[in-house]
């Protein structure tokens, strides 16, 4: 198993550019879930799914749009970078019966 | 809503004893968990620890659980330059599915 896969490893985006980060999971797990990480205010939820189709907003969603059309797959979707969106991304991943959450490794964006 | 606080910073000496604490707020939390992270890489769980439970110990790793107080810790022993890492206590409330409410981190530097 590859676990929990990202693209890309890093990203320099200019203000006002679209990108999208990939995620995949190779564990059939149902929740998969992105968080970005600040220095000092430890990872805080963006959005996540519990299935696919299914997604909704976490703790700072604004700026940020995602879609689960898949198990496998939870691509996170800037429309419009902004500096404050300078950042480390995570996708984690957990299966409904399971206690612990599948981390990538991280995508560390720039957006200038 | 929910808060979960780490002090910042934490320095020991090689072969001492390191206790990183933190505290939550949520009284519905259903697993409290430490995770590591060392330089540049993504998170890695290191131990959880079940709201019913007061300690887990896990070779040099042992949690301990005040649910009365709503604070957990996490005693490395004979910590090594290894351990060097930032830490990070995250909650689990009853309601939120699988997603987890990360406390800010703290930085352990282990010096030789």
């Amino acid at each position: 198993n590859a676990g929990v896969t990202q693209t890309p490893k890093f990203q320099v985006l200019k203000t006002g550019q679209s990108m999208t980060l990939q995620c995949a999971q190779d564990m059939n797990h149902e929740y998969m879930s992105w968080y970005r990480q600040d220095p000092g205010m430890g990872l805080r939820l963006i959005h996540y799914s519990v299935g696919a189709g299914i997604t909704d907003q976490g703790e700072v969603p604004n700026g940020y749009n995602v879609s689960r059309s898949t198990t496998e797959d939870f691509p996170l979707r800037l429309l419009s970078a902004a500096p404050s969106q300078t950042s480390v991304y995570f996708c984690a991943s957990s299966g409904s019966m399971t206690y612990e959450q599948y981390f990538g490794p991280g995508t560390r964006l720039t957006v200038t | 809503g929910e808060d979960v606080e780490q002090s910042l910073f934490l320095s020991v000496r090689e072969g001492d004893s390191s206790v990183i604490n933190c505290t939550y707020t949520d009284s519905s939390s259903t697993y409290l968990y430490w995770y590591k992270q060392e330089p540049g890489a993504g998170l890695q769980l290191l131990t959880y620890i079940f709201s019913n439970m007061d300690m887990k110990q896990d070779q040099r790793l042992t949690v301990l659980l005040n649910k009365k107080d709503k604070h957990l810790s996490l005693r490395i022993a004979d910590t090594q330059t290894g351990d060097s890492a930032i830490y990070f206590c995250a909650e689990k409330a009853a309601n939120a599915g699988n997603m987890l409410t990360f406390g800010g981190g703290t930085r352990l530097m282990v010096k030789p």
